[in-house]
This record gives structure tokens, C-alpha cells and sequence, in this order.
């Protein structure tokens, strides 16, 4: 089992659409979760990172779920912009290392 | 402008013919790391430095060397580059402080390499 999985997608969403997609990880000493976005063949951006309590940055809002080891992303009024592939990353806070999942790919239709 | 640069971006190469791709950053960031990504793969770190003159393997290292003689720089070698090694690279930075703290990752990305073996 792959330590941090997503859905590769594609996610075809129409624009104005609400869309969610979930990353799973394995290890429940996971502390800190982030997700990137990543445009193609470029390289990846922070997008946000992942409170215990939940976040909200504008259209965007993450969410973790500890007991069943998920952390979520939605996306409200999807924007043609928001067409991207969007990565989850698990850290612990015993190291510095950063795990990747292989991302979910996005694709906002008019 | 705070970044991280990447040269070359794109390169042909063929089997065995030593190439470096080199890295700096203008942050003074203590951490650096190389990442490569392929298709339907996330990030995997192929090797890591966490200040200057101290490296190590990550997910990936066979293949690859890297050295930190300085902050700024971090090349990647390829002293044997096999087709197996065609991927996309990336480079990576930060300060040590932003990853160890839970809600402070600042890595900095290079704009990508990608590399053909023929």
C-alpha cells in the first residue's frame, strides 16, 4: 500500500461546479498535511496547508480526518483557472522528509 | 526575486555521458533537495542536503550524486546516465526551520529539468 494515495482522476467538473477530492495516508503518526497545486509540466506551489481544526482560504477549504486518516480538499464556484493537478503531502514531524502522493489531475470544463 | 533556478531545462543526452543540472538558490535556505516525477508517480527525492556539506539518500538515490560545497548550490550528477533516468527534476529549497515546523512548509520550487537518455 502506497504510504499516501489520491485519485489520479481526470475530475471533469463543469465551471461554477463544487468539486472534492480526498488523499488517504498510511501512517498515523503523520503530523503536518499539505496540498500543492501543480500546472502542467511545471513545477508544484503550495496551495495550503492542512489544520487539525480545518482551513478556508477563499473558494478553497481542507479539511483532515485523523481517525480515518484522509485529508480532503473542495473546491466551490471552479474556475477555469483551477484546472491543474493537485498534490497531497504528508509529513512527520520526527523528520524532515516530505511524502508525496501522485496527485489528482483536475479539469474544469466551460 | 527569491528563487530557484535550474539549467539546463531541457537536455538530450545519450547513454554514459556524464551531465550535471545544476541548482541555486538566492534565500539563503539551509535545506536543499532533488526530486524527480514521473507520470503517474508523485515526488520522489532522490537526494537531500541540509546545510552545506552534509547530504543524504533519499527515496531514489542510485544513479545520482550530488555534493553542497556551498549554500546556494546544490547540482545533481548523473556520472552514467541510463534511459531509465529520463524523467522530470526538480529542485527544491528551504529554510530548515520551515519544515520542522507543522504549519510552516515554504519549499521553493525549481521550474523543472527534463532530462532524455537516448
Amino acid at each position: 500500500r502506497k504510504e499516501v494515495e489520491q485519485d489520479p482522476g481526470p475530475f471533469n467538473v463543469p465551471e461554477g461546479a463544487t468539486v472534492a477530492f480526498n488523499c488517504t495516508y498510511s501512517n498515523s503518526a503523520s503530523q503536518s498535511f499539505f496540498w500543492y497545486r501543480q500546472d502542467c509540466r511545471k513545477e508544484p506551489k503550495l496551495l495550503m496547508s492542512v489544520y487539525s481544526s480545518g482551513n478556508e482560504d477563499g473558494r478553497f477549504t481542507a479539511q483532515l480526518n485523523r481517525a480515518s486518516q484522509y485529508i480532503s480538499l473542495l473546491i466551490r464556484d471552479s474556475k477555469l483557472s483551477d484546472s491543474a493537478t493537485y498534490l497531497c503531502v504528508v509529513k512527520m514531524d520526527s523528520n524532515y522528509q516530505l511524502i508525496w502522493g501522485a496527485g489528482t489531475k483536475l479539469i474544469i470544463k466551460p | 526575486e527569491a528563487q530557484v533556478t535550474q539549467n539546463p531545462r531541457y537536455l538530450i543526452t545519450v547513454t554514459g555521458k556524464k551531465l550535471t543540472v545544476t541548482c541555486s538558490q538566492n534565500m539563503n535556505h539551509e535545506y536543499m533537495s532533488w526530486y524527480q516525477q514521473d507520470p503517474g508517480l508523485g515526488l520522489r527525492q532522490i537526494y537531500y542536503s541540509m546545510n552545506v556539506e552534509v547530504t543524504d539518500k533519499g527515496d531514489v538515490p542510485e544513479g545520482y550524486k550530488v555534493s553542497r560545497k556551498e549554500k546556494r548550490n546544490f547540482p545533481l550528477i548523473l556520472e552514467s546516465p541510463s534511459p531509465n533516468q529520463t524523467s522530470l527534476y526538480f529542485c527544491a529549497s528551504s529554510y530548515v526551520t520551515g519544515l520542522a515546523t507543522s504549519g510552516a512548509n515554504v519549499l521553493t520550487f525549481g521550474a523543472g529539468s527534463r532530462l532524455t537518455v537516448l
